[in-house]
């Protein structure tokens, strides 16, 4: 099975708030990522925190990181339709390359 | 900046027979990756290159699978010969190098392997 968790699907109104929940394993986990992948394309880089932060705002994002839980979360304010997507939590083990969750589907409707 | 770039972005062949994928990262970068996504999973790394030498094959299937990068720019991966559980997307990533440097991701190639 995959060492990160997430829910696979999430359906919001369009200008909500879209929070997106992902679990990962490993403590020693330096960085975590939160990336994009549009119908088609590669994954994108949405936004990072470090493993001594607790909370990382940009823009319209905010990452919340409970290093306790291992829990981290992905806040999109104002949600657009273009934000449709899906959206993978990666942790950084000891070797520092991403390992990915199976993704969250972010359905944006009128 | 252009970005890394694919080919093909679709392959269709049958079971047992061979397949190629070609990677072009971007200018500068030393690391490149190949990805693994099977539909509805998250992407799986196969093999990780530092210029053009290894850095972790630990999850390549060397049995059937092999890739290189000869002059540590472009790169290719191989499946020889291909299993219908080898369809996926294979997405190909590079970074500047260093621990913290973010992947750059191509478009993929979308194998279906019938």
């Amino acid at each position: 099975g995959e060492d990160v968790e997430q829910s696979l699907f999430l359906s919001v109104r369009e200008g909500d708030s879209s929070v997106i929940n992902c679990t990962y394993t490993d403590s020693s986990s330096t960085y975590l990522y939160w990336y994009k992948q549009e119908p088609g394309a590669g994954l994108q880089l949405l936004t990072y925190i470090f493993s001594n932060m607790d909370m990382k705002q940009d823009q319209r994002l905010t990452v919340l990181l409970n290093k306790k839980d291992k829990h981290l979360s992905l806040r999109i304010a104002d949600t657009q339709t273009g934000d449709s997507a899906i959206y993978f939590c990666a942790e950084t083990p000891g070797s520092y390359i991403p390992t990915f969750g199976r993704g969250t589907s972010l359905i944006v409707h009128p | 900046e252009a970005g890394v770039a694919q080919s093909p972005r679709y392959k269709i062949i049958e079971k047992r027979q061979s397949v190629a994928f070609w990677c072009n990262p971007i200018s500068g970068h030393a690391t490149l990756y190949w990805y693994q996504q099977i539909l509805g999973q998250g992407p799986k790394l196969l093999i990780q290159f530092q210029n053009n030498g290894v850095v972790d094959d630990s999850q390549l299937p060397k049995d059937r699978f092999s890739a290189e990068r000869l002059k540590g720019v472009d790169s290719t991966l191989k499946i020889q010969p291909a299993k219908l559980e080898d369809s996926a997307v294979y997405l190909c990533a590079s970074s500047l190098g260093g621990n913290h440097s973010p992947l750059h991701f191509g478009n993929g190639t979308r194998l279906t392997v019938t």
